[in-house]
């Protein structure tokens, strides 16, 4: 049984760059939601995606957008990279809502450093 | 947004003693989650709580829902060396579907 997988596991970009990071759930799940998580702070929500529509969005700008595929993987797009979006970036899968659960699990996440 | 205090906010303990941890919060939550995360690795899931007064064992932790449903709690006994780490509590308010983290409680056991 797999957990949750992202992708890249490392990523180096400067500023003004855009990036893409990939998400899979665990099986079973169909529901994803990401987060920021600068050193030394707690995990901060970005958005949460059910049935390939967002459905709850934390307090982050537009330059941070996503998307979920049919197959429940996820992907978080950050345009006009900035000094600030330097983080480890992790996503986390859980059951939809009503059907169980509302345990979240987390994958190993992404380190963004952005130069 | 929604505040969760978690104390203490770093422990220093000899390998076998008790650890005690909680998380305090302005509003009514319906779920708590504990969590523990090491260096560079995404937080694993510990305990779940979902309703109030619930007191749940995994191994040598425990974790309780507080009866007001503003705070949980967060017992580690007889400490070991791989307990080192930093643990997060994590609430789901009453509307939405948004967790909310701790600032975390950074444990070091010594040997």
């Amino acid at each position: 049984d797999a957990g949750v997988t992202q992708s890249p596991t490392h990523l180096i970009k400067t500023r003004g760059q855009q990036v893409t990071l990939r998400c899979s759930p665990k099986s079973g799940h169909d529901t994803v939601s990401w987060y920021q998580q600068a050193l030394g702070q707690g995990p901060q929500f970005i958005f949460q995606y059910y049935e390939e529509e967002e459905r709850q969005r934390g307090n982050f700008p537009d330059r941070f957008s996503g998307h979920q595929f049919p197959n429940y993987s996820s992907e978080l797009n950050v345009n006009a990279l900035l000094l600030g979006d330097s983080a480890l970036y992790l996503c986390a899968s859980s059951l939809g809502p009503g059907q169980g659960p509302f345990g979240q699990f987390f994958g190993p996440g992404t380190r963004l450093t952005v130069l | 947004g929604q505040q969760l205090n978690q104390s203490p906010q770093s422990m220093f303990i000899q390998e076998g003693e008790d650890v005690s941890m909680n998380c305090t919060s302005s509003s009514i939550f319906n779920t708590w989650l504990w969590y523990k995360q090491d260096p560079g690795e995404g937080p694993v899931l510990l305990i779940a709580l979902y309703k109030a007064g619930e007191l749940t064992s995994n191994g040598r932790l425990t974790a309780q829902f507080g009866i007001t449903r503003k705070d949980s709690f967060l017992n580690i006994s007889a400490s070991i060396p791989s307990d080192v780490g930093i643990y997060f509590c994590a609430g789901l308010p009453n509307t939405g579907n948004q967790f909310y983290f701790g600032t975390g409680t950074s444990l070091t056991v010594i040997p």
